[in-house]
C-alpha cells in the first residue's frame, strides 16, 4: 500500500516559470514532511521539509505548502531553472523513523 | 556537514556470490541506518533500520537472511547481499541521521550493484 501519494510522474516547465509538485498522505501520525532532490546515479539531497504545525516553508526559490485537514502538501519551485531538472521525491515520517517515500516525478525545466 | 559515504559506488558480481556494501557517517554519529533499494526510475522502497549495536529491522517482504545488516558503530552500517541473483541488482541507499538533527535524513550516494 502506498503511504504517500505524489503527481505528477512527469512535468515539463519553461524556464523562469513556477513548477509545482503534489503529495496525498494517509496516516495522521506523520509528524515530518520532507522533499528530496535526486539526479541520476546519485542519492537524494534534502531539498526542505515542514512540520504539520506550520501551513507554508519558503527556502530560497523552494516553498512547501501545507494542508493538514486535506492531508496534502506540495513542493513550489519558483523561478525554475535548467538545473532543477531533477527527480523530486516527496517522503513522511513519524518520529524520524520509517520514511515513506512518493514515487518521483520527473522535472525538466527547458530553456 | 553531515556527510554520508558509501563503498563500493559500484560493483558487479558473480551470481551466487556475496557482495558487502558499507555506509558511513563521515561528521556525526549516525544513531540510526536506513538502507534502500530503487530501481530504475522508481522510488526509494525501505528495506530495513539499523540502530548501533542492536539488530536491524526489516521491512515486510524483505529477506533477512538475504540481507545481512550489521551496525557495528555510531559511523558505520554494512548491508551484505548473499548469495546475490540477477533480480538483486539494483540502486541501494543508504541513510542516516544523528540524534542531535532532528529528524533529518541524511543520504549516501548509493551503490549499482549488477549480478551476471
Amino acid at each position: 500500500q502506498q503511504q504517500v501519494k505524489q503527481s505528477p510522474q512527469s512535468l515539463i516547465v519553461q524556464k523562469g516559470g513556477i513548477s509545482i509538485i503534489n503529495c496525498a498522505y494517509e496516516n495522521t501520525a506523520f509528524d515530518y514532511f520532507p522533499w528530496y532532490q535526486q539526479f541520476p546515479g546519485k542519492g537524494p539531497a534534502l531539498l526542505i521539509a515542514i512540520r504539520p504545525d506550520v501551513s507554508e516553508k519558503k527556502e530560497g526559490r523552494f516553498t512547501i505548502s501545507f494542508n493538514k485537514s486535506a492531508k496534502q502538501f506540495s513542493l513550489h519551485i519558483m523561478d525554475s531553472q535548467p538545473g532543477d531538472s531533477a527527480t523530486y521525491f516527496c517522503a513522511a515520517s513519524r518520529g524520524g523513523n520509517q520514511f515513506y517515500f512518493g514515487t518521483g516525478t520527473s522535472l525538466t525545466v527547458i530553456p | 556537514g553531515a556527510v554520508v559515504s558509501q563503498h563500493p559506488s559500484w560493483v558487479i558480481c558473480k551470481s551466487g556470490t556475496s557482495v558487502k556494501i558499507e555506509c558511513r557517517s563521515l561528521d556525526f554519529q549516525a544513531t540510526t541506518m536506513f538502507w534502500y533499494r530503487q530501481f530504475p526510475k522508481q522510488s526509494l522502497m525501505l528495506m530495513a533500520t539499523s540502530n548501533e549495536g542492536s539488530k536491524a529491522t526489516y521491512e515486510q517482504g524483505v529477506e533477512k537472511d538475504k540481507f545481512l545488516i550489521n551496525h557495528a558503530s555510531l559511523t558505520l552500517s554494512t548491508l551484505t547481499v548473499t548469495s546475490a541473483h540477477p533480480e538483486d541488482s539494483s540502486f541501494y541507499i543508504c541513510s542516516a541521521n544523528s540524534q542531535g538533527a532532528g529528524y533529518e535524513q541524511y543520504f549516501g550516494p548509493g551503490t549499482r550493484l549488477t549480478v551476471t
